[in-house]
């Protein structure tokens, strides 16, 4: 089965600073997808980027970018210049066309952001 | 655009009773999938449904089920419900195929007592 490890419960990190949050997933798919999602107090979760396992390249959202190392199944989520806004839950997700569609996501990583 | 919309936010139930949920997807979204999310296990997935037909189920018993209108509208049931059941149950919406994302609602928290 498909599983989603993130090591990091809580994060913090002052205003405008960088973050990284880890994730390593464990496959053995060669097609699929990765996502990190946010989940604020509001508790509704929004996507934050997203990641097709056959493209090189990793993805860039304005602040947010991914460090996407398919031989080694990890897949990090580096936010810059962070803000006030940015404090949520962040789960890392996985999604396979071959088992099911469903997503299997990690247990989230707590971010906090200090003024 | 509307959003995913769930309703209704906030359920308190006794022991032994069953509940619903409903759900409506975003205006052209086929699939509506369901997850459970709770502090112990996380977010756990219950199935999905796209054009009507349950296309996955994960591994939940008996007691939880759904069902798929032919308005993509979902909605899912639980009986002879446990205290363990409380949980915020999320519903997302997608188009189901190809390398989509999910888009989700703001949850139902059921609390059973």
């Amino acid at each position: 089965a498909q599983t989603v490890t993130q090591s990091q419960p809580e994060m913090s990190v002052q205003e405008a600073e960088t973050v990284t949050l880890s994730c390593t997933y464990d496959t053995s798919e060669s097609d699929y997808y990765l996502f990190w999602y946010k989940q604020p107090p509001s508790r509704q979760m929004i996507l934050v980027i997203r990641q097709e396992a056959y493209k090189q390249q990793n993805a860039t959202e304005n602040r947010f970018s991914v460090n996407f190392q398919k031989a080694a199944k990890s897949f990090s989520l580096k936010i810059s210049d962070s803000q006030l806004g940015d404090a949520a839950m962040y789960f890392c997700a996985y999604r396979s066309p071959n088992t099911g569609n469903q997503f299997y996501f990690g247990t989230g990583t707590s971010l906090t952001v200090i003024p | 655009k509307a959003g995913v919309t769930q309703t209704p936010r906030y359920l308190i139930k006794t022991r032994g009773q069953q509940v619903t949920l409903s759900c409506s997807p975003i205006s052209g979204h086929r699939s509506v999938s369901w997850y459970q999310q709770t502090p112990g296990q996380g977010l756990q997935f219950l199935f999905e449904y796209f054009s009507e037909t349950q296309r996955n189920k994960g591994n939940f018993p008996g007691r939880f089920s759904g069902r798929q209108f032919s308005n993509s509208r979902s909605e899912m049931n639980v009986s002879t419900l446990e205290l363990g059941d409380s949980a915020l149950y999320l519903c997302a919406s997608s188009l189901g195929t190809g390398p989509f994302e999910a888009f989700f609602g703001q949850g139902t928290r059921l609390t059973v007592v």
